[in-house]
C-alpha cells in the first residue's frame, strides 16, 4: 500500500539557520507534491507545489526539491526564524485523484 | 484565494447522538472535501461532497455514519453519526478553487 514518511522526531534548530524536512514515499507515482504549513488548532496552510517534472521550486525563503527516481522530496526554509516554528506536511497528488498526507514534522525554531 | 468558514470550532458530545459540522466557502467552487486528523496522525480524506449528487465516499467511510449535503457551490455539511469516542478527531474542510488548495480552521470533535 501507500505509504509517506517524514521525518518523525521533532527537528529543532537555530534561528538563522536552514530547516531540512524530509518526505519519502513508496508504492506511489505522484503526478505532484505538495508542501503545508499546520499551526496548532488550525487547519493546513498551502505552500508550494511541485510537479513530477520539476526538480526543485522556490518560494522566497522556501525551497522544494523532488526526485521521483528516490522518491524523495526536500523541504527546505533558508534564514529560519522562530515564526517558522510550526508542523509542515507534504501531501501527494494525482491528476483529479485525492491528497494523500504525511503524518507531519514538527519544526522549532529556537531564538 | 478562497476564505472557508467552518463551525463549530470545537464541540464535546455524548456517545450515541450526532453532529453536524458546517463548511461555508465565500465563493463558488466545484471541489470541496471532507478530512479527518486524529491525534497525532496525518490528514485522511473521508468524501469528496459533489454538488447536485450524493458525495464520493473513500475505503472505510460510509455514507451511514458520514452523511454529507452540497446543497450549491459555496456550502457543505457533515454529519458524524452515532459518535463513539474513537470518532474524536479533528474534522476539516477544504477546497480547489484553480488558484490552490485550502482547508478551513477545523472542528475539534471530543467524544465522551
Amino acid at each position: 500500500s501507500q505509504k509517506i514518511e517524514q521525518n518523525s522526531e521533532a527537528l529543532n534548530i537555530q534561528e538563522g539557520k536552514t530547516a531540512t524536512l524530509t518526505c519519502n514515499y513508496t508504492n506511489y507515482s505522484p503526478a505532484y507534491l505538495q508542501w503545508y504549513r499546520q499551526d496548532p488548532g488550525r487547519g493546513p496552510v498551502f505552500l508550494l507545489l511541485i510537479r513530477e517534472n520539476e526538480k526543485e521550486k522556490r518560494k522566497e525563503r522556501l525551497k522544494v526539491t523532488f526526485d521521483t527516481t528516490l522518491k524523495q522530496s526536500l523541504f527546505h526554509i533558508t534564514a529560519s526564524q522562530p515564526a517558522d516554528s510550526a508542523t509542515y506536511l507534504c501531501a501527494l497528488g494525482r491528476q483529479g485523484g485525492k491528497l494523500i498526507f504525511g503524518q507531519g514534522t514538527e519544526l522549532s525554531v529556537k531564538p | 484565494s478562497a476564505v472557508i468558514s467552518q463551525k463549530p470550532s470545537r464541540d464535546i458530545c455524548q456517545r450515541g447522538t450526532s453532529l453536524t459540522i458546517q463548511c461555508q466557502v465565500d465563493s463558488q467552487v466545484t471541489m470541496m472535501f471532507w478530512y479527518r486528523q486524529q491525534p497525532g496522525q496525518s490528514l485522511t480524506l473521508i468524501a469528496t461532497a459533489n454538488q447536485g449528487s450524493e458525495a464520493t465516499y473513500e475505503s472505510g467511510f460510509v455514507i451511514d455514519k458520514f452523511p454529507i449535503s452540497r446543497p450549491n457551490l459555496t456550502f457543505s455539511t457533515l454529519t458524524v453519526s452515532n459518535m463513539s469516542p474513537e470518532d474524536s478527531s479533528i474534522y476539516l474542510c477544504s477546497v480547489e478553487d484553480g488558484t490552490g488548495p485550502y482547508f478551513g480552521a477545523g472542528t475539534r470533535l471530543s467524544v465522551l
